[in-house]
């Protein structure tokens, strides 16, 4: 069955960078995109933007650009999403998805990204 | 950037029925947006309910069900239980951007 596994929990300075990974298995990780969500305490759920594992190709919102940077490892099935220049408002908890029937049929367990001043 | 707008939140009593919905600044929400709905619990990852506005997935209980109604995506959930009491997110799509909604807080009291 399709899984998608988080890495561990973060603690980051202000300022600094955090990289949230996401390896998956179950399905041909080059078919379909990979997603990236957050939740942010008292904001809900937000589009990160969505990577093709197949090309590489990434998209964002316009909010986010220049600040995520999502890369691939197709060895390993696995999807990287790298957020810099972090504040205390990007303190949340990070998600990756994918799906077959639609794009975010499957979610990854979330891992929290805690960002201290 | 497009803003996807819900009710902030809702009351259901057990066993009965309640309507979410979800409509856009840009105009109707139609099938083309591929409308989609999501429970999320505290302390749990989202989970898809309803795809591409009215597909269920395997997981979604039968009281569930998804439609376009009056230019807004909705959600309707007959025979409240009390394990539906949780955020319900619905997501637009935009020729491959997505937004979210703010989210419905949903109560089964």
């Amino acid at each position: 069955q399709v899984q998608l596994v988080q890495s561990g929990a973060e603690v980051k300075k202000a300022g600094a960078s955090v990289r949230v990974s996401c390896q998956t298995s179950g399905y041909s990780f080059t078919t379909f995109y990979i997603h990236w969500v957050r939740h942010v305490p008292g904001q809900g759920l937000q589009w990160l933007g969505r990577i093709n594992p197949y090309s590489g190709g990434a998209e964002s919102p316009q909010r986010f650009q220049g600040r995520v940077t999502m890369t691939r490892d197709t060895s390993l099935n696995t999807a990287y999403m790298d957020l810099d220049r972090l504040s205390s408002d990007d303190t949340g908890v990070y998600y990756c998805a994918t799906g077959t029937a639609s794009p975010f049929d499957f979610w990854g367990q979330g891992t929290l990204v805690t960002v201290s001043s | 950037q497009a803003v996807v707008t819900q009710e902030p939140s809702l009351t259901v009593s057990p066993g009965g029925t309640v309507t979410l919905t979800c409509g856009s600044n840009t105009g109707p929400v139609t099938s083309g947006h591929s409308p989609l709905w999501l429970q999320q619990k505290p302390g749990q990852a989202p989970r898809t309910f309803i795809s591409n506005t009215n597909i269920k997935h395997s997981w979604t209980p039968a009281r569930f069900s998804g439609s376009l109604l009056g230019g807004k995506a909705a959600l309707t959930l007959s025979g409240a239980q009390p394990e539906d009491e949780a955020e319900y997110y619905c997501l637009v799509s935009y020729s491959g951007a997505h937004v979210f909604g703010g989210g419905t807080k949903l109560t089964v009291l």
